[in-house]
């Protein structure tokens, strides 16, 4: 069973307006939370990321949101860009592990 | 550069030809895994090591081994591959601790067993 689940297959956004990629999980013992970007034909790549300690962390136009109560979170873009339009994977670790679980993805589309 | 380089990109095989995977990062990292992924189940281990000649197991190890005989390389062995391990594969490394560390990823191999 997956311990983190994205639940939006695809979202489509128009460029300038804000994208909101939610992930939720299972595990209450995770204590950090990255999202990964994936263009076609390369690896996933390194986005941001949360602690348990926080709820919220910024970087530019990325925000990411945790609320560990409801065992969710979330990434803020804005503003949408085209150049966002990518596979976002939201992922998980607990601990010293370096174990990450990982969400099956929302493709986003960013129209012009 | 920092990098985790795969090889090959690209592979179509037949059923129960042993192949490797080769995985190569220049990081120094302690840590490495294997994930493939399918569509609907994202990213799901496979094997991973936390040094030289540590490996265990991770959510799907069924039908593959690794070998971790030098700290950069971490090759992929699928000794009699078959049509249920067509997926595409990506090697990540990372340096130990889990929190505040991130995964560095490769840029991935395409298998196709027939």
């Amino acid at each position: 069973d997956q311990q983190v689940k994205q639940n939006s297959p695809s979202l489509s956004v128009q460029e300038g307006r804000i994208s909101i990629l939610n992930c939720d999980y299972t595990n209450s013992m995770f204590d950090y939370f990255l999202w990964y970007k994936k263009y076609p034909a390369e690896g996933p790549t390194f986005l941001i990321s949360i602690s348990s300690i926080k709820d919220k962390n910024e970087d530019g136009r990325f925000t990411v949101f945790l609320n560990k109560s409801a065992k969710h979170l979330s990434l803020h873009i804005v503003p949408s860009q085209p150049g966002d339009s990518a596979v976002y994977f939201c992922a998980a670790s607990e601990g010293d592990f370096n174990k990450f679980y990982f969400g099956s993805g929302t493709k986003l589309n960013v129209k012009p | 550069e920092a990098q985790v380089t795969q090889n090959p990109r690209y592979l179509i095989t037949v059923t129960g030809k042993k192949l490797t995977v080769t995985c190569s990062q220049n990081m120094n990292h302690e840590y490495m895994s294997w994930y493939r992924q399918d569509p609907g189940l994202g990213l799901r281990q496979i094997y991973y090591s936390m040094n030289v000649e540590v490996t265990d197991k991770g959510d799907v190890p069924e039908g593959y081994k690794v070998s971790r005989k030098e700290k950069r390389n971490f090759p992929l062995i699928l000794e009699s591959p078959s049509p249920n391990q067509t997926s595409l594969y990506f090697c990540a490394s990372s340096l130990p601790g889990g929190m505040n560390t991130e995964a560095f990823f490769g840029q991935g191999t395409r298998l196709t067993v027939v």
